[in-house]
């Protein structure tokens, strides 16, 4: 069964460093997604990106924040600058189309800032 | 904006109890809802979704209906097991391509 994969599964950084996370979404998906939830906190909404740009973002997703298809396969999210509360599990996601199509995420990658 | 209200837990339930995990939604136009669930450890997976107002979703011995009068979507199964033990969400897509997240429910499941 078609999967999204994230890498690394658990990062450990420290404030101020830069940090990619990186995801293969599902082949045949068009639209990819970024969610974080903060330990015990609830899943939110990052940035939704559809034919090679942002096509929706949150007020969380600030100019620290960037993403990327760098190839055919790979989306990434960069944080430029990492701060303490940016330690959060990041889910990729990805979905075929429009709004009734679900959405399918990755296993997510913790990231830790120290 | 669109918003979720789940129910908080934990929720602690023996083995072949009833489960129901309350959800409500306030969105514009007709959202597409949807039953994510967090086995420990594990990522987000899709237990079940409904796209129109009366139809029921339906996955694992778990159902929700889209109730758009009540503008609700509560999560149900008859009788749980063990293995069911994790956190649950409630999540609405309306316009644009976003799932906007309820708290989730915490549930356990005791033999």
């Amino acid at each position: 069964e078609p999967e999204v994969t994230q890498t690394p599964s658990h990062q450990v950084t420290q404030m101020g460093q830069e940090v990619i996370l990186r995801c293969v979404p599902i082949s045949n998906h068009l639209y990819f997604y970024w969610y974080r939830q903060i330990l015990g906190q609830k899943v939110e909404f990052l940035v939704s990106f559809y034919n090679n740009e942002i096509s929706e973002k949150s007020e969380i997703f600030d100019d620290q924040f960037s993403v990327e298809r760098p190839d055919g396969s790979n989306f990434t999210l960069k944080i430029r600058s990492t701060k303490l509360e940016d330690s959060a599990m990041y889910f990729c996601a990805s979905s075929e189309t429009g709004p009734s199509t679900e959405a399918f995420f990755g296993q997510g990658t913790r990231l830790t800032v120290v | 904006g669109n918003s979720v209200t789940q129910m908080e837990g934990p929720v602690t339930l023996s083995e072949e109890a009833f489960l129901t995990i309350n959800c409500t939604y306030t969105a514009t136009g007709y959202p597409s809802l949807f039953w994510y669930v967090q086995y420990p450890g594990e990522g987000l997976q899709l237990l079940l979704k409904a796209t129109k107002a009366d139809d029921k979703g339906s996955n694992k011995g778990f159902e929700a209906t889209y109730r758009k009068e009540t503008t609700s979507f509560h999560l149900e199964k008859g009788s749980v097991q063990v293995s069911d033990s994790a956190v649950y969400f409630c999540a609405l897509k309306a316009a644009g391509n976003k799932l906007t997240f309820g708290g989730g429910t915490r549930v356990l499941v005791k033999p």
